[in-house]
C-alpha cells in the first residue's frame, strides 16, 4: 500500500527532446506528489508537485500530469538541456507531516 | 538561511564502532525526517519528529539506530554497533507542517 513505482529506470534523450518519467501509487490516502532532482554529491531538491484535484501543473520547462483514476503521474521535460542530466524521483505522501514516500528514481541523461 | 546543515559529510568507521550524524534543521521547520539511500533500496524514511518529538520510527531498521532531537535546531542519527551494512548516504531533511521538505548535502557512511 506504501508503494510508489517509478519507471523507467534510466533514459537518455537528446538535448531538446521530451523525457516522460512515469510514476503509480496504491495507497488513495496520498495527497501530495512532489518531484525531486538529485545530482551526484548532493541531496534531493524539489522541482515541482502537484495535488490530486488538479490533472495537470506547469512550471518553466517541467509540467506533471496527474491521473487520479488510474492512480498515476507522470513528469515532463520540455526542451531538455544536458544541464538537466541528474537522477528524478517521484514521491508521494499525505496529511500534515508530509512524510515521503519515493519511488526508486530514473537516471536521465540528455546528450549535447 | 543555509538550508539543512548536515555533519560530517563523509564518515569511514569500523565495523563494530559508535557512528554519529548530526543535522541542524532550516530555523522555524516545526518537521525534521531522517531519510537513508542505498543502491538496493533506494530512499527510505527512517524516522520522523514534530515539534521536537519522535512521531514514526518503524523505519529504523533494527535496535542498532537510534536518533534525537533535544532541541529544534539539533538533531542526531545514532548507530551503536555500526556494521557494512549500514553503509549509505544518510539525509536529513526539514519543513514546516503541511511543506515541502528541504534536503541536506548528506552523509556518506561507509563502515568497513
Amino acid at each position: 500500500q506504501q508503494q510508489v513505482k517509478q519507471s523507467p529506470q534510466s533514459l537518455i534523450v537528446q538535448k531538446g527532446g521530451i523525457p516522460i518519467i512515469n510514476c503509480a501509487y496504491e495507497n488513495t490516502a496520498f495527497d501530495y506528489f512532489p518531484w525531486y532532482q538529485q545530482f551526484p554529491g548532493k541531496g534531493p531538491a524539489l522541482l515541482i508537485a502537484i495535488r490530486p484535484d488538479v490533472s495537470e501543473k506547469k512550471e518553466g520547462r517541467f509540467t506533471i500530469s496527474f491521473n487520479k483514476s488510474a492512480k498515476q503521474f507522470s513528469l515532463h521535460i520540455m526542451d531538455s538541456q544536458p544541464g538537466d542530466s541528474a537522477t528524478y524521483f517521484c514521491a508521494a505522501s499525505r496529511g500534515s507531516a508530509r512524510q515521503l514516500t519515493f519511488g526508486s528514481g530514473t537516471q536521465l541523461t540528455v546528450l549535447p | 538561511d543555509a538550508g539543512v546543515i548536515q555533519s560530517p559529510r563523509h564518515e569511514v568507521t569500523e565495523m563494530g564502532q559508535e557512528v554519529t550524524l548530526r543535522c541542524k534543521p532550516i530555523s522555524g521547520h516545526d518537521y525534521l525526517f531522517w531519510y537513508r539511500q542505498t543502491m538496493m533500496r533506494g530512499l527510505e524514511l527512517l524516522i520522523y519528529f514534530n515539534n521536537n518529538v519522535p512521531i514514526d520510527d518503524s523505519g529504523m531498521p533494527e535496535d542498532r539506530f537510534s536518533a534525537k532531537m533535544p532541541n529544534a535546531s539539533f538533531s542526531t542519527l545514532k548507530i551503536q554497533p555500526s556494521e557494512p551494512r549500514d553503509s549509505a548516504v544518510y539525509f536529513c531533511a526539514s519543513s514546516w507542517s503541511r511543506g515541502d521538505a528541504f534536503f541536506g548535502q548528506g552523509t556518506r557512511l561507509t563502515v568497513v
